[in-house]
């Protein structure tokens, strides 16, 4: 079974900026979480979807947005990118999103924003 | 409010010897806890998870952590550590028992050296 995949795996961007990350889940996961992971802050909980709805969100910014589609796979987008968004962007996937469910991670997009 | 403490930031061990990597968790109730591993330029990946039945929970490649309650602690374990065992280790917490994954605090991180 394949696993989790993310595109682009790096992306250089400048301030100002959009961007949009791309997540395909392992085939029969129905739930797709984005996390932020920086040096400073560590791993910080961006948004949830499950069957195209976003039900869960962290405390991100509105610049930060995310939609699902009717096949699972996942996007978030970056509007207005700042110097702090540079980041590893995490997503992973799981059966139904509950919090006993095993996540799966994919191996992230490393955004860089000069 | 719930929150998660890993201990050391960094922790150095030689192979053939045993591992020890501390987490602290503060819940008003008892959580749901998991051990994340993170290999260089991958992602995560679940070793463990104690969801309310037996306190010491085994996981993949010899790890395993045992929830102490009284304690507030949820410390992974491994008789002896491989060079493949270098990595970053991570201790979560769910915000509320059950719901969604939405509800997960990351600690800061732990990372494991194995020297020869």
């Amino acid at each position: 079974k394949a696993g989790v995949t993310q595109t682009p795996r790096y992306l250089i961007k400048t301030r100002g900026q959009q961007v949009t990350l791309s997540c395909s889940p392992i085939s029969g996961h129905r739930s797709v979480s984005w996390y932020q992971q920086t040096p400073g802050q560590g791993l910080q909980f961006l948004f949830e979807y499950f069957s195209e709805t976003q039900r869960n969100k962290g405390n991100f910014p509105g610049r930060f947005s995310g939609r699902q589609f009717s096949n699972s796979r996942s996007e978030m987008n970056v509007s207005t990118l700042e110097l702090g968004d540079s980041a590893l962007y995490l997503c992973a996937s799981s059966l139904a999103g509950q919090v006993y469910d095993t996540q799966y991670f994919g191996p992230g997009t490393r955004l860089t924003v000069l | 409010a719930q929150s998660v403490t890993q201990l050391d930031s960094h922790v150095s061990v030689s192979e053939g010897t045993p591992v020890l990597l501390r987490c602290n968790y503060s819940s008003s109730y008892s959580p749901s806890l998991f051990w994340y591993v993170q290999h260089p330029n991958k992602g995560l990946q679940l070793l463990l998870k104690y969801t309310s039945a037996a306190t010491l929970v085994k996981g993949i490649n010899g790890f395993e952590a045992e929830f102490k309650k009284s304690e507030t602690s949820f410390h992974l374990t491994k008789p002896s550590a491989h060079m493949s065992d270098a990595a970053e280790y991570f201790c979560v917490v769910s915000l509320r028992r059950g719901g969604s994954q939405g509800n997960l605090i990351f600690g800061k991180g732990t990372k494991l050296s194995v020297k020869p």
